[in-house]
């Protein structure tokens, strides 16, 4: 059975600090992986990862894509409290339509 | 505006009586989805549609119904509410399967 396990749950930082959140998947052939942020209501994209785009950056949000270990990550620079919210991992699989997606690493950024 | 719309936002009912959700999006997509949101679960699909009278089961079908009998709407429907059906629940689109979906603001359902 398809799975996508992010780690960790939840995580408290201070403004200014970088963190790291996991997404690992196992996936029967593996097509496109896709963070999303979530803060009160509907989950937000921020970035897409398949086999040709393993690195992504914007501002100071980048992840890669480790295609080989079958994992994902995201980080973020210079946290703000605006970065906190959930942030949710799905990974596609080239067969089947379906998105699977991970329980979510709950971010809390102290002033 | 590109957006992707639900209705109701809130709804408290009672066991077995039936209800819909709408969902409606304006970007022309062909892949629309239906999700429950649940504490320490997260977002698990319901069903999916892959253009128009095509729909099929995502991992947790069952006491739910959808049809797609145009491409800009996908209702849901519970026929039978049960309380173990209370859960957030979004609606999405994308223009094909794999790529980023735009999520509704959720319903949020609450059945007594």
């Amino acid at each position: 059975e398809d799975k996508v396990v992010q780690s960790p749950l939840s995580l408290v930082v201070h403004e200014g600090d970088t963190v790291t959140l996991n997404c690992s998947y196992e996936v029967t052939n593996f097509r496109s992986l896709l963070w999303y942020k979530q803060e009160k209501k509907a989950p937000t994209f921020l970035f897409m990862l398949t086999s040709s785009g393993i690195e992504k950056k914007s501002g100071r949000l980048s992840s890669i894509l480790d295609k080989k270990e079958l994992f994902s990550i995201l980080n973020i620079t210079a946290t703000q409290t605006g970065d906190s919210a959930v942030y949710l991992c799905a990974v596609v699989p080239n067969t089947g339509n379906q998105f699977y997606f991970g329980t979510g690493t709950s971010l809390t950024v102290i002033p | 505006e590109a957006q992707v719309t639900q209705n109701p936002r809130y709804l408290i009912t009672v066991t077995g009586k039936k209800l819909t959700v709408t969902c409606s999006q304006n970007m022309n997509h062909e892949y629309m989805s239906w999700y429950r949101q649940d504490p320490g679960l997260g977002l698990r699909q319901i069903y999916y549609s892959m253009n128009v009278e095509v729909t099929d089961k995502g991992d947790v079908p069952e006491g739910y119904k959808v049809s797609r009998k145009e491409k800009r709407n996908f209702p849901l429907i519970l026929e039978s509410p049960s309380p173990n059906q209370t859960s957030l629940y979004f609606c999405a689109s994308s223009w094909d399967r794999g790529q980023p979906q735009h999520f509704g603001d959720g319903t949020r359902l609450s059945i007594l």
